[in-house]
């Protein structure tokens, strides 16, 4: 099974607004409400930002959003800061009874 | 606090098995199901396998099902790896990690441990 598509970069200005899609199949994005963010600093352990689509962990900054529209989830991270430069993976269950991860989006904060 | 330690990394031979151990705490272990998710040097995510609450039901990604075995012990808030015919793709840092409430999202991670597979 394919990892889902995620771009490889986006930027951004501090104060702005960034949205990364993930991109997958009726199989896994589309067909579940299972669908995960993750945040991984350079040489850190990933951090939860995202479950269930849209739902953020006690701790997590409203700033990050989540949604899905059929076979693709959005993260959107608003009023960027300097600290939200990482990596980001979105996750997913598949019909398969796995997880199966994007490949990753470095976001660069300018 | 919860706390995921994993320990048994190391270099390993193409061919041969490892067994990668996880020490949970800070949390009933026993009601939560455990994963396993690996990234390889300079790359992304990608899930290993599962295992529910009492071990009677466990899951592997293609790339490792019938290689390696995932178990616990409850009684130790243990979580076990055993990882056999090692081959050089699984060169990765592997991290346990636990699942939230059967969203198939990872709300802890432990630090990971290195494997590293060459001769």
């Amino acid at each position: 099974q394919s990892a889902l598509t995620q771009p490889a970069s986006v930027s951004g200005s501090p104060g702005q607004s960034i949205t990364i899609s993930c991109t997958g199949t009726s199989s896994d994005v589309g067909g579940y409400d299972h669908v995960s963010w993750t945040q991984q600093h350079p040489g850190k352990a990933p951090k939860l930002i995202i479950f269930n689509v849209s739902n953020r962990p006690s701790g997590v900054s409203n700033r990050f959003s989540g949604s899905k529209s059929a076979n693709t989830a959005s993260l959107t991270i608003s009023g960027l800061q300097a600290e939200d430069e990482a990596d980001y993976y979105c996750g997913s269950y598949t019909s398969f009874n796995s997880v199966i991860f994007g490949g990753g989006t470095k976001l660069t904060v300018l | 606090e919860v706390q995921l330690v994993e320990s048994g990394g190391g270099l390993v031979q193409p061919g041969g098995s490892l067994r990668l151990s996880c020490a949970a705490s800070g949390f009933p272990f026993e009601n939560y199901w455990m994963h396993w998710v690996r990234q390889a040097p300079g790359k992304g995510l990608m899930w290993v396998s599962r295992i529910n609450t009492d071990g009677s039901n466990t899951g592997y990604a293609d790339s490792v099902r019938g290689r390696f075995t995932i178990s616990r012990d409850n009684a130790k808030n243990t979580l076990y790896l055993q990882m056999n015919s090692l081959r050089a793709e699984d060169t990765a840092v592997y991290y346990c990690v636990r699942e939230w409430w059967a969203s198939s999202a990872f709300d802890y991670w432990g630090q990971g441990t290195l494997v590293t597979v060459s001769s």
